[in-house]
């Protein structure tokens, strides 16, 4: 089932902006992750921010999450080429076998050169 | 290097031929689950397994079976393929009580 729903589903920026996409998601969590795919490769974790959290950073990237609203932001600052991917976020849901996470269906960003 | 295995990376096969993706991880994580990728449908989980001889259902589990004899190992099997299950699969392990998963680099399966 899915759980997670990234916004934009694509983004195109230039080399250096900033590129923020969001998560929206239906049910309580005990967490909330971000992974990155290179184009047909594996996930790879980015950051993960708990329920009780609110910000968190890790270097270029800065999530925020919203328990109020059930949404998630992801920032990438000052993007490189190298930020060309797709972008997910998932779900552990409150009460759910450990492990388990719920992928949202993710933002293809695009860094312009 | 920690790693999480699958093999074959690529695989184009026809209707009801018996195939297993194999997948293994070197970090002795318990957790060990697969996922198919459709464009348009996310990740969606097929089978998990939360340690030896111990597996459950995902979201779809249908047409496909999994085995847990060792930790490291968590093989996906489809016993009479279809075109329907032509995909990307990953395999993921996780440690305890961290919902952290690492990813293996996909196998791409085509039934003809």
């Amino acid at each position: 089932s899915q759980q997670g729903e990234e916004d934009p589903q694509a983004l195109s920026i230039q080399e250096g902006e900033n590129a923020t996409m969001n998560c929206s998601y239906k049910t309580s969590i005990n967490n909330l992750q971000w992974y990155r795919q290179n184009s047909g490769r594996g996930l790879v974790h980015l950051i993960l921010i708990r329920s009780n959290e609110r910000e968190k950073h890790s270097g270029r990237l800065r999530v925020t999450l919203d328990t109020s609203k059930k949404s998630s932001s992801l920032l990438i600052t000052a993007s490189r080429a190298a930020d060309t991917a797709s972008y997910f976020c998932a779900t552990a849901p409150y009460g759910g076998a450990t492990n388990k996470l719920i992928f949202g269906t993710g933002t293809l960003l695009a860094v312009q050169p | 290097e920690a790693q999480v295995t699958q093999n074959p990376r690529y695989l184009i096969t026809v209707t009801g031929k018996k195939l297993t993706v194999t997948c293994s991880q070197n970090m002795n994580h318990e957790y060990m689950s697969w996922y198919r990728q459709d464009p348009g449908l996310g990740l969606r989980q097929i089978y998990y397994s939360m340690n030896v001889e111990v597996t459950d259902k995902g979201d779809v589990p249908e047409g496909y079976k999994v085995s847990r004899k060792e930790k490291r190992n968590f093989p996906l099997i489809l016993e009479s393929p279809s075109p329907n299950q032509t995909s990307l699969y990953f395999c993921a392990s996780g440690g305890t009580g961290a919902n952290v998963l690492t990813f293996g680099a996909g196998s791409r399966l085509t039934v003809l």
